[in-house]
């Protein structure tokens, strides 16, 4: 199985900071990846997929990039919205694996 | 708009089956556009796959998962199902379904269900 490790597991932020998601992997899934929003009691949302494919109706300030192993979500100025976990997944091959999430909290 | 509600006991005594279905609006769970997929969150943890069908009806499962779980469609009722036998405390987890379009997102899931809890207790 394809390992997903994200880092950091938790972040505190500001509102209006600019904040950075890692997740590597553990063999080469070339581009086959999706970032997820998660609130607590919601449904989780698409925010990117194939690594960097900004997902219809999901504000620009979130952009993903990277291939191979390693990849990173960016949140260009983060708003009260935003504070919430996020989850890489692997579609590359199966099984498809997530990574274990971060938690992106009020400082 | 497609949309996607999950159902299902709320509760399940050790060693029983889980089963759940979800209904799908606003489209065809047999249509050859879409792809349908099983996700859980264990409390205190990350999303885990469980698996996916597709319009073929080929099904791929997560090995860890696997001797255990069945996924299905009902056309003639437009939902999906999932069943999963022998459970253990360990498959207590919000359950999601959701769906992956046959497109450039092919892969990611698009769109998802609110979920559903389901504890395994005695």
């Amino acid at each position: 199985d394809i390992q997903m490790t994200q880092s950091p597991s938790t972040l505190s932020a500001s509102v209006g900071d600019r904040v950075t998601i890692t997740c590597r992997a553990s063999q080469s899934i070339s581009s086959w990846l999706a970032w997820y929003q998660h609130r607590p009691g919601k449904a989780p949302n698409l925010l990117i997929y194939k690594a960097f494919s900004l997902e219809s109706g999901v504000p620009s300030r979130f952009s993903g990039s990277g291939s191979g192993t390693e990849f990173t979500l960016t949140i260009s100025s983060l708003q009260p919205d935003d504070f919430a976990t996020y989850y890489c997944q692997q579609y590359d091959s199966y099984p498809w694996t997530f990574g274990q999430g971060t938690k992106v909290e009020i400082k | 708009q497609l949309q996607l509600q999950e159902s299902g006991p709320g509760l399940v005594k050790p060693s029983e089956t889980l089963s759940l279905t979800c209904n799908v609006s606003g489209g065809s769970v047999s249509h050859s556009t879409n792809y349908w997929g099983w996700i859980r969150r264990p409390p205190g943890k990350g999303l885990e796959w469980i698996g996916n069908l597709y319009y073929s009806d080929s099904t791929y499962y997560n090995p860890s998962l696997k001797s255990r779980v069945t996924i299905s469609v009902d056309t003639s009722k437009n939902y999906l199902s999932l069943s999963l036998s022998s459970v253990t405390v360990a498959d207590t987890a919000i359950y999601y379904c959701a769906q992956s379009p046959v497109s450039a997102v092919a892969g990611a899931f698009q769109i998802w269900g609110q979920g559903t809890m389901v504890t395994v207790s005695s």
